[in-house]
């Protein structure tokens, strides 16, 4: 148990589909990420959101669309997606802010498995 | 932006000590070291944190020598159990430097009976 809670573990869904993946961490921490991770790549992060405000979108396609409704909660909006979006999304969560900022202590949750059909 | 580079693959044994080193050149000043372990379908899990010189806890230990450009994780008497993918992330996501945080390949140790 890592204080970061991901649901739905896994999803199945169509390309029409508009469907969400929440992510909730118990910590106390005040930044949030999502990571995407396909086969056998390195983990890819997607968006990065601090106090809630979005810090970094690293050139996401719009059909992902976040929200950080308050510190502890993330959501990421799914709609229209293509099948080689199928992958494994990683919520993750920090202290990031202060003077040392975030020396990269992430806490992640055990992933939604997407698969798009 | 401290790019990462650690060998693909390691194979080990059962009770053996297991050494796995990262490079990271163009570590910045402010830049920590961490390193994270992942098994197949769960995400990566925090082992252990340094800046420079060593540490150490519970599970492993880390050695960074004076110039910090690289670094290596050092697991003792390896058990099956620590199969799993081993992750160097350096960074320091101070201010909005938050895409600082970006994983690379990792590496993929397996321990042998």
């Amino acid at each position: 148990e890592t204080g970061v809670t991901q649901t739905p573990r896994h999803l199945v869904m169509g390309m029409t589909n508009k469907k969400s993946l929440k992510c909730e961490q118990h910590l106390g921490h005040n930044a949030m990420y999502w990571y995407k991770q396909s086969a056998k790549k390195p983990l890819e992060l997607m968006f990065v959101y601090s106090l809630e405000e979005r810090v970094e979108n690293n050139s996401v396609p719009s059909r992902f669309s976040p929200e950080c409704p308050n510190s502890s909660h993330l959501f990421l909006h799914l709609h229209t997606l293509q099948p080689e979006d199928s992958a494994l999304y990683l919520c993750a969560s920090s202290q990031g802010t202060g003077p040392r900022g975030n020396t990269g202590e992430l806490f992640f949750g055990e992933g939604s498995r997407l698969t798009v059909l | 932006l401290a790019k990462t580079t650690q060998p693909i693959s390691m194979d080990s044994y059962e009770g053996q000590e297991v050494n796995i080193t990262c490079s990271h050149n163009n570590i910045a000043t402010n830049d920590y070291i961490t390193w994270y372990q992942q098994f197949p379908s769960q995400g990566p899990r925090f082992i252990i944190q340094g800046y420079k010189t060593k540490v150490t806890n519970e599970v492993a230990s880390l050695f960074i020598p004076a110039d910090r450009k690289s670094s290596t994780l050092s697991l003792p008497r390896v058990s099956l159990s620590d199969t799993a993918v081993y992750y160097c992330l350096v960074g320091n996501a101070g201010g909005t430097s938050y895409g600082k945080l970006t994983f690379g390949q990792g590496t993929i140790l397996t321990v042998h009976p």
